[in-house]
């Protein structure tokens, strides 16, 4: 089946620096990879779509100038939590969509983040 | 505000029998709906889907029925294996396989 990995899988960074998360499809190309945040007890919220070689498209209330991503090839997506604050630690997940009509959506184990 | 709701956190279920996880939406633009089942440490992975032109769908051991004019949908596994325990979501859409918005799922845990 197609693998997504993410790295790293869990993260502590001091408040006021950027952490980078990369998603890659190890297997398949994504033409589209997603980025979701789950707070504890809380859905999956979809954060932002993006696709290879364009800019991301954000979720209402999701800030692109704090979480930048970057989709730079068929297979790597990353996202930058810049100038991390306690408030942003939680879990982040990616997932990548195959170009395949009818296929489904495949998610990374994600990574947490915790910001001191 | 919640679009997609899982009202149960839990379930235990005993092996052999039947299990059934429920899912509810309010928006009516979403025209299909996934259930995903999700292991700790672990992404979410694809079980079965449903666009909203039918009212069942099955794959083995798994059966997604939808209500329309409920909004409600609901998983049925049978029968319960150990292994299916995990976390399992629902999760819907208004474009096919993007743009997802999520329950926030119910533990399932099968008793040997």
């Amino acid at each position: 089946g197609a693998v997504v990995s993410q790295h790293p899988s869990w993260v502590i960074c001091k408040s006021g620096t950027s952490v980078k998360i990369e998603c890659r499809s190890l297997d398949f190309q994504a033409t589209t990879m997603f980025w979701y945040r789950q707070f504890p007890k809380q859905s999956l919220m979809l954060m932002a779509t993006s696709n290879e070689g364009s800019k991301a498209t954000y979720e209402q209330g999701v800030e692109k100038d704090k979480f930048l991503i970057n989709h730079a090839s068929l297979t790597l997506s990353t996202l930058t939590v810049t100038s991390a604050h306690p408030e942003d630690s939680s879990f982040y997940i990616c997932s990548a969509l195959p170009g395949a009509p009818q296929e489904t959506q495949y998610f990374g184990p994600g990574t947490r983040l915790l910001v001191l | 505000d919640q679009q997609v709701k899982q009202n149960s956190p839990s379930l235990s279920v005993q092996e052999g029998r039947i299990s059934i996880l429920n899912c509810d939406y309010t928006n009516s633009m979403f025209d299909y709906f996934l259930w995903y089942k999700k292991y700790p440490a672990e992404g979410p992975t694809f079980l079965i889907s449903i666009s909203s032109i039918k009212d069942k769908n099955e794959d083995g051991r798994f059966t997604v029925f939808l209500n329309k004019s409920a909004k409600h949908l609901s998983l049925h596994i049978v029968p319960s294996q150990p292994g299916d325990s995990a976390v399992y979501f629902c999760a819907a859409s208004p474009f096919g396989n993007e743009k997802l918005t999520f329950g926030t799922g119910t533990r399932l845990t099968i008793i040997p």
